[in-house]
């Protein structure tokens, strides 16, 4: 049950676009259409943004956007506002009812 | 409105136990599986426990399996978390989850702390 790897920053400018990559294996990411994505903010608990790979909650602007290739999804925020600024956990069932979050990434913007 | 509010974290020396509750609302809890996720204080999430809607196939991190125990009681819309044997090393933030669409977790509690020292 390693944890999936993300970088541990992003940044980008106000309008522009962030990318955050998460890895696993074949076990997790890989083998499951089951990638969601967290925003957390300092203080607060997470909150979806992104389930089953790509697609996004009620309420979730469609500036996020969410993919996956092999064993890496990827997160992607486009047009960056300062609200966006947080922390991003991606997660993946890993079969056998196990579960892996990913390292998480900060993301800044500038 | 859903609502998750977890209880029962404190200071806890190693070795002890602990029962952690979230009280659920605003949702049919008997239909959803329910998770428990820690985070240590400015750290990342980890994956703890979760358990299926009617509470017989609960599942654990190898680094809580026979210490930690999922339950839940449908008829006071309530889930548990039982700790024991604690350790420093389980020190974090201990958030209920909602399961949502296939395997995400779509509404969380606000988490209660749960310190082990001595």
């Amino acid at each position: 049950q390693s944890a999936l790897t993300q970088p541990p920053s992003a940044s980008g400018s106000p309008g522009q676009s962030v990318t955050i990559s998460c890895t696993g294996t074949s076990t997790d990411v890989g083998g499951h259409n089951s990638v969601s994505w967290y925003q957390q903010h300092p203080g607060q608990a997470p909150k979806l943004m992104i389930y089953e790979v790509s697609k996004r909650p009620s309420g979730v602007p469609d500036r996020f956007s969410a993919s996956k290739s092999g064993n890496t999804a990827s997160l992607t925020v486009s047009g960056l506002q300062a609200e966006d600024e947080a922390d991003y956990y991606c997660s993946s069932y890993a079969g056998s009812n196990n579960y892996v979050f990913g390292t998480g990434t900060k993301v800044t913007v500038l | 409105e859903v609502q998750l509010v977890e209880s029962g974290g404190a200071l806890v020396q190693p070795g002890g136990s602990l029962r952690l509750s979230c009280a659920a609302s605003g949702f049919t809890f008997s239909r959803y599986w329910m998770s428990w996720v820690g985070q240590i204080p400015g750290k990342g999430l980890v994956w703890i426990s979760q358990t299926n809607p009617d509470g017989t196939a609960p599942g654990y991190a190898d680094s809580v399996k026979g210490r930690f125990t999922i339950s839940r009681d449908n008829t006071k819309n309530t889930l548990y978390l039982q700790m024991t044997s604690l350790r420093a090393e389980d020190t974090a933030i201990y958030y209920c989850a909602r399961g949502g669409l296939l395997y995400s977790n779509d509404f969380w509690g606000q988490g209660t702390l749960v310190t082990v020292s001595s």
